[in-house]
């Protein structure tokens, strides 16, 4: 199985000021078909997971540009350019190149210093 | 717009069996990915289950193989988790998600696994 890593898994962070997440995988996650399937997902408190940034570093719709993904290979990260107090919550790389299992990383608490 | 309801948790026994149901809306739960992930209370997201969307095939994570059951009904467009001889690390919410990358998620659906 591959073994999904994040660090820090606590950041807290100044409002306005930028954050980075890093995630890092114990195998290439480079598909065969060329793409790598490595997924970002925001869980803010109470709520359900939400996809961010699919295939390293597309955000899905309505997601704000300060997010960004970028990386290779196995090392992969998650930056916020200016952050908000929306961004607070748990963040999670997940690969989906490797599979079964689908496996997450432990989870990156943001929160406001 | 996608909205995926779960529903089905609640407080069992160990050795006990739940059915978990997701009626889906906006997706055809027959022409996506369709999975369950769990999250265990204050811990993070681990994978259950998925159903192939050609084809059928199913997947499971380990520690749960030979005792939860992976199902749709495409004319209810609704996906099922059967569970089956559940254990106290059962115990969390259960998501359910469509999408080969879990682009889309449900509220969840809470099982608590206690004598």
């Amino acid at each position: 199985d591959v073994v999904m890593t994040q660090s820090p898994l606590s950041l807290p962070v100044t409002l306005g000021q930028p954050a980075s997440i890093s995630c890092r995988s114990s195998q290439s996650l480079v598909h065969s078909d060329g793409n790598t399937y490595l997924h970002w997902f925001q869980q803010r408190p109470g709520q359900s997971p939400r996809r961010l940034i699919y295939r390293v570093s597309n955000r899905e719709s309505g997601v704000p540009d300060r997010f960004s993904g970028s990386g290779s290979g196995t090392d992969f990260t998650l930056k916020i350019s200016r952050v908000e107090a929306e961004d607070v919550g748990v963040y999670y790389c997940m690969q989906a190149t490797h599979w079964p299992p689908w496996t997450f990383g432990q989870g990156t608490k943001v929160e406001i210093k | 717009e996608v909205q995926l309801v779960e529903s089905g948790g609640g407080l069992v026994q160990p050795g006990a069996s739940l059915r978990l149901s997701c009626e889906a809306s906006g997706l055809s739960v027959n022409n996506y990915w369709m999975s369950w992930v769990r999250q265990a209370p204050e811990k993070g997201l681990e994978w259950v289950a998925s159903l192939k969307q050609e084809g059928g095939e199913k997947y499971y994570v380990d520690s749960v193989k030979g005792r939860f059951t992976i199902s749709r009904d495409n004319a209810k467009s609704s996906l099922f988790l059967q569970l089956n001889s559940l254990r106290a690390e059962d115990s969390a919410v259960y998501y359910c998600v469509g999408g080969r990358g879990l682009a889309y998620w449900g509220q969840g659906t809470l099982v608590t696994v206690s004598s």
